[in-house]
């Protein structure tokens, strides 16, 4: 069984530019989770999607963060603006369901220069 | 709010040490314990859980219990190998339809031959 699938797996870009990460969850997993983790930080949780509704997102910022999972399937996470804070490594995770056991992709590595 | 609080790492340990990684909680209710494997360049790795207090969750010669009177869900493995280095983390899922995982900061492990 093919795992999560993330890209890239690693970008750099300056202060104030665009990023857009992707990840495919694994096939019939109908909950999708980003996260962002920060260098020597556990992952906190961005937003959580149900199919292709979202669930959970008090977390993520709104003002330069969105993400969307259009046919409850693929998901992209974009910030705009980016900022030196938001270097970090971003985590997309899958599960059946929500009580489920969330398996991770390897990650995107972002550097905010 | 709920949270969950490891010990500092890093870890240094010979091969075949005893290995112990502290892990205590807050939480309201009665959440799902777990401890998460990161290895290096990879993504995270469920390693084992609980779901209830004085269950013991264990896989690949490592075990942790839960336990409620302590809020504690410490990680034991008798003989560490070379291939246990890695960075560890606990984690707690709260209860219902949209409980999320939150992460402690991570142990990171290193084991010497």
């Amino acid at each position: 069984e093919a795992g999560v699938a993330q890209s890239p797996r690693y970008k750099i870009i300056e202060k104030r530019q665009s990023v857009a990460f992707w990840c495919n969850p694994i096939s019939g997993h109908a909950t999708l989770y980003w996260y962002q983790q920060i260098l020597g930080q556990g992952p906190k949780l961005l937003i959580q999607f149900q199919n292709n509704g979202v669930v959970d997102d008090s977390q993520l910022p709104k003002d330069r963060f969105s993400a969307e999972r259009l046919k409850g399937v693929d998901s992209t996470l974009k910030i705009q603006p980016a900022k030196l804070e938001d270097s970090a490594v971003y985590l997309c995770a899958s599960s059946l369901a929500d009580r489920d056991t969330q398996y991770f992709g390897p990650g995107t590595r972002l550097t905010v220069l | 709010g709920n949270s969950v609080t490891q010990m500092e790492g890093p870890v240094t340990l010979s091969e075949e040490a005893f290995l112990t990684i502290n892990c205590t909680y807050t939480a309201t209710g009665y959440p799902s314990l777990f401890w998460y494997v990161q290895y290096p360049g990879e993504g995270l790795q469920l390693l084992l859980k609980a779901t209830k207090a004085d269950d013991k969750g264990s896989n690949k010669g490592f075990e942790a219990t839960y336990r409620k009177e302590t809020t504690s869900f410490h990680l034991e493995k008798g003989s560490v190998q070379v291939s246990d280095s890695a960075v560890y983390f606990c984690a707690l899922k709260e209860g219902g339809s949209q409980g999320n995982l939150i992460f402690g900061k991570g142990t990171k492990l290193s084991v010497k031959p």
